[in-house]
């Protein structure tokens, strides 16, 4: 079946707009991650979503990053005001269930360039 | 491996050598472990995982290592390909549903 899909693939815009970044999860699977991964660094936890829970917000850097899944299947991560610092591989997840011991599919990312 | 600034550690290797990529991981209380696979332009790919009560568990071509006594895993390839040849890092989980991952090995497969 169809995996994770993720677009844009690549976003280039300027500093101060906001950007809308789009994840498809694997059909039937009620979790949810978002990551972002800069250069040359290890994976950074933005935001989860389970189900009908309240996500846990707990990863994502500032008020001007924010995300929401409806329907339980999609899910759009929103940053306003971009800042160069945002620059970075924003990466998506998903497991059929929350457990420590489900295994993430990720999605291949969207590359964003603010300058 | 650690590394600094924007700089993975890289590990060079022949095309039929086996190939060892290293991990230190943080926390004591981590129960499961997972190595990803990262090749260029693509999201991580799941390789390979480990429960705490395990020391060591074998796929095909790949052996996972644990030795909890100094926090250390360990990837075992077998007989490298040029395909091989990706970001490797390793994520521990300490009873969460959010791994903690590492930055990642650059594996060079040299045909």
């Amino acid at each position: 079946g169809a995996g994770v899909s993720q677009s844009p693939s690549n976003k280039v815009t300027e500093k101060g707009k906001d950007v809308e970044l789009r994840c498809d999860p694997i059909s039937g699977h009620t979790a949810l991650y978002w990551y972002r991964q800069s250069l040359g660094q290890g994976l950074e936890f933005l935001i989860y979503f389970q189900g009908n829970s309240a996500p846990d917000k707990s990863g994502l850097p500032s008020d001007r990053f924010s995300a929401e899944r409806t329907g339980g299947s999609v899910s759009t991560l929103t940053i306003q005001r971009t800042q160069q610092e945002d620059s970075a591989v924003y990466l998506c997840a998903s497991s059929l269930i929350s457990g420590v011991q489900e295994t993430q599919y990720f999605g291949p990312g969207t590359r964003l360039l603010v300058l | 491996g650690e590394s600094v600034g924007l700089h993975l550690p890289t590990l060079s290797v022949q095309e039929g050598d086996n190939s060892i990529i290293n991990c230190a991981y943080s926390n004591s209380a981590s129960d499961y472990f997972i190595w990803y696979k990262q090749e260029s332009g693509k999201g991580p790919q799941f390789i390979i995982d480990i429960r705490s009560n395990m020391d060591k568990r074998q796929g095909q071509r790949v052996t996972v290592l644990l030795n909890k006594t100094v926090k250390h895993l360990s990837l075992q390839i077998a007989a490298t390909q040029p395909g091989d040849s990706a970001v490797y890092f390793c994520a521990e989980n300490m009873k969460s549903y959010i791994p903690t991952f590492g930055r990642g090995t650059s594996l060079i497969v040299h045909p």
